[in-house]
């Protein structure tokens, strides 16, 4: 699998865009980018994916650089509630019975 | 739709003690997933099933942890005997198609804390 790289920590205001970056500059041709997000004492929670083109959904937006080398995950108006781990992660569509596995990811917090 | 249930919320226990923890999937969901979550790291995959089969289980510590998925729907992860480093949040996920990455669906988990 492509290794990912995520910063540790981020902030946010609460009502800003949040722009989570990632890099993957070992993606190869068929593997999709994936986001989960894990928010305090739950489990991770499946949030967006994509191959090549951006991805938006009621959650969230993502964007792939052109090149596949790096993408970011966009919450465009943050709330409290958005306060959470957000995991990269990056596999094929259908792995057989290979599973995800997860980095330490990025810590957003978001504050008034 | 019903999410993944897990019990107990919580346990403490001490060390060479023995636990286990219950996991009901979502209804239809042939593939379950344990994973242990250490305080600071992400979640670390312990065992897959696929129906009441196991197809992965070679990061479970199999000299102290097992696990069962009975008639490939609810299933129990045990551990005996515990030791101090064991304590974490032990999660469980499922999922419709075994591989299908956007496809799992997690429980809150159990906090285990050995002392």
């Amino acid at each position: 699998d492509a290794k990912t790289t995520q910063p540790t920590s981020m902030d946010c205001a609460e009502g800003r865009a949040a722009n989570l970056p990632c890099n993957h500059s070992t993606i190869s041709g068929n593997e999709y980018v994936y986001w989960y997000r894990q928010i305090h004492s739950q489990g991770p929670q499946y949030i967006i994916h994509g191959l090549k083109n951006n991805e938006t959904n009621e959650m969230a937006s993502l964007i792939i650089t052109e090149d596949r080398k790096s993408s970011t995950l966009i919450l465009p108006h943050a709330t409290l509630r958005d306060t959470a781990v957000y995991y990269c992660i990056v596999r094929l569509l259908n792995s057989g019975y290979s599973t995800l596995t997860f980095g330490k990811g990025t810590m957003l917090l978001v504050s008034p | 739709e019903a999410g993944v249930a897990q019990s107990p919320r919580y346990k403490i226990i001490e060390k060479r003690q023995s636990v286990a923890f219950w996991c009901n999937p979502i209804s239809g969901h042939a593939t379950l997933y344990w994973y242990q979550q250490i305080l600071g790291q992400g979640p670390k995959l312990l065992i897959q099933f696929q129906n009441n089969g196991v197809v992965d289980d070679s990061q479970l510590p199999k000299d102290r942890f097992s696990a069962e998925r009975l008639k490939g729907v609810d299933s129990t992860l045990k551990i005996q005997p515990a030791k101090l480093e064991d304590s974490a949040v032990y999660l469980c996920a499922s999922s419709l198609v075994s591989g299908l990455v956007a496809g799992y669906t997690f429980g809150s988990g159990t906090r285990l804390t050995v002392v």
